[in-house]
């Protein structure tokens, strides 16, 4: 299918455990972003990609670890899970342009 | 540190009313700033966009810029029950693909 998608929608995880929400596009955009979504916080930004083995942190990158070996993937890693990073993960893609795509998201729980 | 600051509602209005939202941001630099709307559950999409000082209209939609004042600004008219959602604004600084930052967003009611 055509256009960005996460996986999984839905995961439940315990504290310290390693977890990886997947991101994949299908329209070859340069840029790709990770935000998270909290209640009273709006997105935040996490990281972002520029292009495939180029990655930048963002406002709140403490905990997390990104890669991107190709294009059309960015998964985000976290390395020891903690209550504090339950939220809705989003991804998004950027051609360059002024639109940003946004995948469905991943609603993490940790517990 | 840039801050895009809404006020977080709930605004309410009723049906074929003009919804009026605002935002403010505090980093000078920036060049673009964009609505995007959020039902619940569901990933924001894009509204509109805006560079330049001034309105911009897109259908019901419209889009206000005021850089001096540090300020933008949607209006919805004619609002129906479908608007109502979270209505996010953003501001970039046009580097890295339009790396946004947002405000936390304001809930939009439309009452019938």
């Amino acid at each position: 299918d055509a256009g960005i998608t996460q996986s999984p929608r839905y995961k439940i995880t315990e504290t310290g455990r390693q977890v990886t929400l997947m991101c994949h596009q299908t329209w070859s955009h340069s840029y790709m972003f990770w935000y998270r979504q909290d209640l009273g916080h709006g997105l935040r930004l996490i990281y972002y990609s520029a292009a495939a083995d180029i990655t930048d942190k963002g406002e709140v990158p403490d905990g997390y670890v990104v890669s991107r070996s190709k294009t059309e993937n960015f998964p985000l890693t976290l390395e020891s899970a903690t209550r504090s990073q339950t939220s809705v993960y989003f991804c998004a893609s950027n051609p360059g342009g002024s639109e940003a795509f946004f995948g469905q998201g991943t609603r993490l729980t940790v517990v | 540190q840039k801050e895009v600051e809404q006020n977080s509602g709930p605004l309410s209005v009723p049906e074929g009313a003009i919804a009026s939202l605002n935002c403010t941001y505090s980093d000078r630099g920036s060049q673009s700033f964009f609505w995007y709307r959020q039902y619940s559950g569901k990933s924001p999409e894009l509204i509109m966009f805006i560079y330049s000082n001034g309105d911009k209209e897109d259908g019901r939609f419209t889009a206000q810029l005021n850089k001096a004042s540090q300020y933008v600004s949607l209006l919805i008219r004619d609002s129906q029950p479908s608007d109502s959602a979270t209505y996010l604004c953003a501001e970039s600084t046009q580097e890295y693909g339009n790396k946004l930052v947002f405000g936390a967003g304001t809930i939009l009611r439309v009452k019938s």
